[in-house]
């Protein structure tokens, strides 16, 4: 039973630009969570959708960034007009159960020169 | 404000002893917690969980305990291995909400030989 696939692993954009990053969560997973890690911090809630369906939001900048996750195909965490702040690691998790454990995929590490 | 906090960034550990890890929290609305490891440039890694009905969990090297009256959680390991050096993070969240997990900022453990 594959993990959690996220890609890409690494992403450089300049200022400005567009970054996508994709989601796959584990099979029969439905419950999608994207968090952020800035340097020496902690991981930090942005969005939780179920399929077709965003549920909270409520940890995501309210401009520039949107996610979605379709019926098919992998959840997708979309950032308008990169700024130098919005390096970081981003992380996916899935869970089976809503409000229980969640199982992280390896990250993006988005770099904005 | 930072709801879950661990207080140590580092701690360091002679192989074959105990390693107490320890976490916070200020929200008495959590009533499940979770540790999660993790390894530099890939993603957290569950190791276990505790719902707030029970004081203690246990799987293998890993035991972690709750206090509700302090808001204290601790994670122990024993005998600690080289393998166990990586940043811990505790996180904590409503048992069933739609939520995220909240994280605390993480303890770096590193087992000398």
């Amino acid at each position: 039973n594959a993990g959690v696939m996220q890609n890409p692993r690494h992403l450089v954009r300049r200022r400005g630009q567009e970054a996508r990053l994709r989601c796959s969560p584990m099979k029969g997973h439905s419950h999608v969570y994207w968090y952020r890690q800035l340097p020496e911090e902690g991981l930090k809630f942005m969005v939780y959708l179920q399929k077709e369906n965003i549920i909270d939001e409520s940890g995501m900048p309210k401009e520039r960034f949107s996610a979605e996750f379709p019926k098919e195909g992998p959840s997708i965490l979309r950032i308008q007009q990169v700024v130098r702040g919005d390096s970081a690691a981003y992380f996916c998790a899935s869970s089976p159960l809503v409000g229980y454990e969640q199982y992280f995929g390896p990250g993006t590490r988005l770099t904005v020169t | 404000d930072q709801q879950v906090k661990q207080n140590s960034p580092s701690l360091s550990v002679q192989e074959g002893r105990i390693s107490i890890l320890n976490c916070d929290y200020t929200n008495s609305m959590f009533d499940y917690f979770l540790w999660y490891k993790k390894y530099p440039a890939e993603g957290p890694t569950f190791l276990i969980s505790i719902s707030s009905i029970k004081d203690k969990n246990e799987d293998g090297r890993f035991t972690v305990f709750l206090n509700k009256s302090a808001k204290h959680l601790s994670l122990h390991i024993v005998p600690s291995q080289p393998g166990d050096s990586a940043v811990y993070f505790c996180a904590a969240i409503v048992g069933g909400g739609a939520d995220g997990l909240t994280f605390g900022k993480g303890t770096h453990l590193i087992i000398q030989p």
